[in-house]
């Protein structure tokens, strides 16, 4: 299956940390992204090739991966990181899964 | 500054066919590596990826609309055009362009680095 599935949401007090997870069968052979996205925003590039951070992306997002799961972890969780959030990878034909989709809500 | 803009009509009719333009600006589709697509996300759902053209002319589709979509570029002019046929209210979304980058893509999986504002297109009669 491409599908990617994520929990629909995540709840995290200010300073703890928050951990989504996406799982999918191709995850083992693709790398995975994930995308930050605000109300009435475009989403926003956060981790690339499993854990890799773009510039500009602050050091407490970190990603992570083993076996079909891949983990998007929020290091001191602070009230902008309250977003939806998206993993993203390919199927078996090289065209873009997405995943369900979080929605992190910070307390 | 890598910019992506995205035009079109904001209301369709059912069966009828969308076009949207991507304008972009900042980079060339003719630079090797770079490739474009379109992405939608109906309202309050999650997002989905519908077509891409690379800088070579290679065109990839979503494998459950391919037979509705038609991607193609005109370099010269900064702009990638996406055709949608026989439009439905289900395809009532918020369409993006977005760019992958010249080394984006490893292994067949491609992230994509700079979105367009989106447009809303809603399909009523």
């Amino acid at each position: 299956s491409s599908d990617l599935t994520q929990p629909p949401s995540v709840s995290v007090s200010p300073g703890q940390t928050a951990r989504i997870t996406c799982s999918g069968d191709a995850l083992p052979k693709q790398y995975a992204y994930w995308y930050q996205q605000k109300p009435g925003q475009a989403p926003v590039l956060v981790i690339y090739k499993d854990s890799e951070r773009p510039s500009g992306i602050p050091e407490r997002i970190s990603g992570s991966s083993s076996g079909t799961t891949v983990t998007l972890t929020i290091s001191g969780v602070q009230a902008e990181d309250e977003a939806d959030y998206y993993c993203q990878s390919a199927d078996n034909s090289g065209t873009y899964v997405f995943g369900t989709g979080t929605k992190v809500t910070v307390l | 500054q890598v910019t992506l803009k995205e035009s079109g009509p904001a209301l369709v009719k059912p069966t009828q066919t969308l076009t949207l333009t991507c304008t972009f600006s900042g980079f060339s589709l003719s630079t090797s590596g770079m490739r474009v697509s379109w992405i939608r996300q109906p309202p309050g759902k999650a997002l989905e990826w519908l077509a891409r053209i690379d800088w070579d002319e290679d065109k990839f589709y979503s494998t459950s609309l391919k037979t509705r979509l038609t991607i193609s570029k005109d370099a010269s002019k900064n702009q990638v055009v996406l055709t949608m046929t026989n439009m439905d209210p289900v395809d009532t979304a918020t369409y993006y362009c977005a760019r992958t980058p010249p080394g984006g893509c490893s292994g067949g999986s491609c992230y994509v680095d700079y979105w367009g504002q989106g447009t809303l297109v809603t399909v009523s009669s």
